[in-house]
């Protein structure tokens, strides 16, 4: 298994841009998350999803849309970056959401 | 509100220097304590979940306890190795999908 995997890596935008995180996972698992982290604070709960097809708001999820189409991925959107939402994005999934998730590697992105 | 709370923020130890990390945290019905560790510029990797007062988990040099208020993880005899971020998080009973972090302890450990 690859386990859960993210990317880019690092991206850089510019005030205004959309994109696209994207999120994988190959353990069939059925809970699937976003969080964000940013200096002296925890991570914070953007989005997450219970299956395909069915998606809730977080802790934070103000400028973030997400979808799950199938159930291996998990892509988050920003649809107008501002420069608060530079911070490093993690991924989570587990199979059920009361099991310990299992983090991506991140992606670190810088809103200019 | 949930809320975690670890302390020190930072600690520096020598090689083989044993100490504890304090997690403190209010929730409405716990269902877990998390432990993860983050090394810089990786993702948290999991250590231990605890789910109820008294109960402790052992992994190498680790050694993680639980009460009804806080959880400790207590690090014997630790090597460099052990140098990354300590997180701590607790999923409550309701609105389980959701873990909620504490901002971590910086550890180092000097040969």
């Amino acid at each position: 298994n690859a386990g859960v995997t993210q990317t880019p890596k690092f991206q850089v935008l510019k005030t205004g841009q959309s994109m696209t995180l994207q999120c994988a996972q190959d353990m069939n698992h059925e809970y699937m998350s976003w969080y964000r982290q940013d200096p002296g604070m925890g991570l914070r709960l953007i989005h997450y999803s219970v299956g395909a097809g069915i998606t809730d708001q977080g802790e934070v999820p103000n400028g973030y849309n997400v979808s799950r189409s199938t159930t291996e991925d998990f892509p988050l959107r920003l649809l107008s970056a501002a420069p608060s939402q530079t911070s490093v994005y993690f991924c989570a999934s587990s199979l059920h959401p009361s099991e310990t998730p299992d983090f991506g590697p991140g992606t670190r992105l810088l809103v200019l | 509100e949930d809320q975690v709370t670890q302390s020190p923020e930072a600690l520096r130890l020598q090689e083989g220097e044993s100490s504890s990390l304090n997690c403190s945290y209010t929730v409405s019905g716990l269902r877990g304590l998390f432990w993860y560790r983050q090394d810089p510029g990786k993702g948290p990797e999991f250590l231990f979940t605890l789910y109820s007062a008294g109960e402790e988990k052992e992994k190498e040099r680790l050694k993680a306890t639980l009460t009804k208020k806080e959880s400790f993880l207590h690090i014997t005899a630790p090597k460099p190795e052990d140098s990354a971020t300590y997180l701590c998080a607790v999923q409550a009973n309701t609105g389980f999908q959701k873990l909620v972090f504490g901002t971590g302890t910086r550890l180092l450990v000097s040969p």
